[in-house]
């Protein structure tokens, strides 16, 4: 079974407007941390933001902010005024807590682009 | 620049050659991670070290396949008799290893791209 689940390959959003990109996770671990990543074409992966399974609420860096609903299993990112920077991939990932639970599991990622 | 450094960006190699590459994570971090990605996928774990030690190794990582972490700082990554499937960015993350364990953000460079003729 997928861990970690991006169910929108590709997203269009107007340039100033704010876009929510999907994830929903699934793990039998009550400790656990999620994390949002951007990948430009150059490549390389940027941390944007994270959210611990027992913080009580949504976490927020500037621009983006993570909608957590725990009973659903879902940690969806909102991006808020939108920039033609933005377009990139994203990807979610789950870190397990554990002795074995030190690597990060990816979804297949999104595609976001930004319209001027 | 302070950030996790990979070498070389690109790697051109015919089938059944050795590639190496290198990683320099950040210099506090001791924990360094090896992820592949192929086209249009989520980068997938390779393997990771705590300091020097390799802690965990993932099926995908064959016996042609072998890291090392000499002396905790760098590390590197060597395939042997490469594959056509081996065609992938190869990145390398670093983090802390203290603290909130579950917290600490993963830390990534810009990657190798391995193309295999």
């Amino acid at each position: 079974a997928q861990k970690i689940t991006q169910t929108q390959p590709g997203m269009f959003v107007q340039e100033k407007e704010a876009v929510t990109l999907d994830c929903t996770y699934d793990t039998s671990d009550p400790s656990y941390g999620l994390f949002w990543y951007k990948q430009p074409s150059s490549g390389e992966m940027i941390f944007l933001i994270y959210q611990g399974s027992y913080d009580q609420q949504n976490a927020t860096e500037g621009r983006y902010s993570l909608n957590f609903q725990k009973a659903r299993k879902s940690a969806n990112l909102v991006i808020s005024a939108s920039q033609l920077g933005d377009s990139a991939m994203y990807f979610c990932a789950m870190r397990e807590g554990g002795n074995a639970g030190n690597m990060l599991t990816f979804g297949g990622g999104t595609r976001l682009m930004v319209k001027p | 620049d302070t950030g996790v450094s990979q070498d070389p960006r690109h790697k051109i190699t015919k089938r059944g050659q050795n590639v190496t590459f290198r990683c320099d994570p950040i210099s506090e971090h001791n924990r360094l991670y090896w992820y592949r990605q192929t086209l249009g996928q989520g980068p997938e774990f390779l393997t990771y070290f705590q300091n020097e030690a390799q802690l965990e190794k993932s099926r995908l990582l064959s016996d042609r396949f072998s890291a090392e972490r000499p002396k905790g700082s760098f590390s590197t990554l060597e395939i042997q008799r490469t594959e056509q499937g081996d065609s992938a960015m190869y990145l390398c993350a670093s983090s802390l290893a203290h603290g909130d364990r579950a917290r600490q953000p993963q830390h990534f460079g810009d990657g190798t791209r391995l193309s295999i003729l």
